[in-house]
């Protein structure tokens, strides 16, 4: 049972604008940044978002974060192909003293 | 730009310690700045962040491990190393070091990760 609490599952036609969403608490997203990482198939995960949203150099700006409260989310548009893979959203954790992960949302493109 | 590589044994016996070294490139483990980290990842879980060493002597731990847990700084080789002992099946898991990329809580720069299985 992750902390923070992400849809399983996501899926969009190619061109498509989709967003995954992250729940949380006050003591990690309420009161700390959130980031955003993608794991294509048999690699591993790669830095998408930090900080709400800004961007890594490299990351297309069909990429974008946002946080409200104790929420937040992940949106993609102009869906790729390329993009099908496994998302986790991470934020620090005031209460447990360390980072906590979401269990992850795998994305698939139609 | 920093580059992670994670060695160590892929099988380890129930009860023995499991011991995984990080390789760096590019970067000092010494360096102020960074969180040098660890986080696994069991088959078919999420992933859990183990804790990190900071500053080459401050560590901080995962509250469910940390009576297991050792995270130290080898200056000679440039590499940081996890020690996690009493070892059960369900330490069995992808093994990733990793750091903070930019400054604190700015999200990890990783490793390609190791499979380590604790089998008999």
């Amino acid at each position: 049972q992750s902390v923070l609490t992400q849809p399983p599952s996501a899926s969009g036609p190619p061109g498509q604008r989709v967003t995954i969403s992250c729940s949380g608490s006050s003591s990690n997203i309420g009161s700390n940044t959130i980031n955003w990482y993608q794991r294509l198939p048999g690699t591993a995960p790669k830095l998408l978002i930090y900080t709400n949203n800004r961007r890594p150099s490299g990351v297309p700006d069909r990429f974008s974060g946002s946080k409200s409260g104790t929420s937040a989310s992940l949106a993609i548009s102009g869906l790729q192909s390329e993009d099908e893979a496994d998302y986790y959203c991470a934020s620090w954790d005031d209460s447990l003293r360390g980072v906590v992960f979401g269990g992850g949302t795998k994305l698939t493109v139609l | 730009q920093v580059q992670l590589q994670e060695s160590g044994p892929g099988l380890v016996k129930p009860s023995e310690t499991l011991s995984l070294s990080c390789t760096v490139s590019g970067d000092s483990v010494t360096s102020g700045s960074y969180y040098w980290t660890w986080i696994r990842q069991p088959p078919g879980k999420g992933l859990e962040w183990i804790g990190y060493i900071y500053n080459g002597v401050s560590t901080n731990y995962n509250s469910s491990l940390k009576s297991r847990v050792t995270i130290s700084v080898d200056t000679s080789t440039n590499q940081f190393h996890l020690k996690l002992s009493s070892v059960t099946a369900a330490d069995t898991a992808v093994y990733y070091c990793a750091r903070t990329c930019y400054y604190e809580m700015s999200g990890y720069c990783w490793g390609q990760g190791t499979l380590v299985t604790v089998s008999s």
